[in-house]
């Protein structure tokens, strides 16, 4: 069974920095482009970063690039997020999600809530 | 603003039939890229729902399907039923953005 246990949210405040984890079980982790999407209280989803399967291909939303990195562990079957220089705008709940065929988010973890406030 | 456009909510009756469009553009779904349909019950994380224009994975039942035309999708629900009420997204590649764009999702509301 495929699973995404994301960890890490957490309250901080503007300008501070956190890192979130999200450990893949139940499949071939190296093998698999990874993603992490957020949702602000109340708001739609907004993809923020993928990672492909051997990292070497990473791409961030403008909305956190230069702030946001992204990474990965195949050897721990872990995917990361580094976020510095946090904004309000960035309190929401983040997910990791498994890209498949086609582009789709084929698996998601159940969210980690982030709130960025002072 | 989103990068795919979705009404903001639909309503309908036990038993009817609805449908919720997703509009893009010729970066995402005009440029030939897959849409991809998602459930959302509130407080849970999103559930994949349609993949590949019209597939549903094991377990979706019959009554969700979906279409792609041109620079647009549809999702269409027969046979509402209470635990249909979510919000429903929809999903492309952006070839612009080099990433995933969503819709801002439609809250459908079962009478």
């Amino acid at each position: 069974e495929v699973q995404l246990v994301e960890s890490g949210g957490g309250l901080v405040e503007p300008g501070g920095s956190l890192r979130l984890s999200c450990a893949a079980s139940g499949f071939t982790f190296s093998s698999y482009t990874m993603n992490w999407v957020r949702q602000a209280p109340g708001k739609g989803l907004e993809w923020v970063s993928s990672i492909s399967s051997s990292s070497s291909n990473i791409y961030y939303a403008d909305s956190v690039k230069g702030r946001f990195t992204i990474s990965r562990d195949n050897a721990k079957n872990s995917l990361y997020l580094q976020m510095n220089s946090l904004r309000t705008e960035d309190t929401a709940v983040f997910y990791c999600a498994r890209e498949g065929a086609g582009a789709t988010a084929d698996y998601w973890g159940q969210g980690t809530p982030v709130t960025v406030s002072s | 603003q989103s990068v795919l456009t979705q009404p903001p909510s639909v309503s309908g009756a036990p038993g009817q039939r609805v449908t919720i469009s997703c509009n893009g553009s010729s970066s995402n779904i005009g440029a030939g890229y897959d849409v991809h349909w998602y459930q959302q019950l509130p407080g849970t994380a999103p559930k994949l729902l349609i993949y590949g224009n019209s597939n549903r994975p094991s377990g979706v039942p019959d009554r969700f399907s979906g279409s792609k035309s041109a620079t647009s999708a549809s999702l269409a629900i027969t046979g509402l039923q209470a635990e249909d009420e979510a919000d429903y997204y929809c999903q492309s590649y952006d070839t612009s953005l080099s990433g995933w764009v969503f819709g801002g999702g439609t809250k459908l509301t079962v009478l």
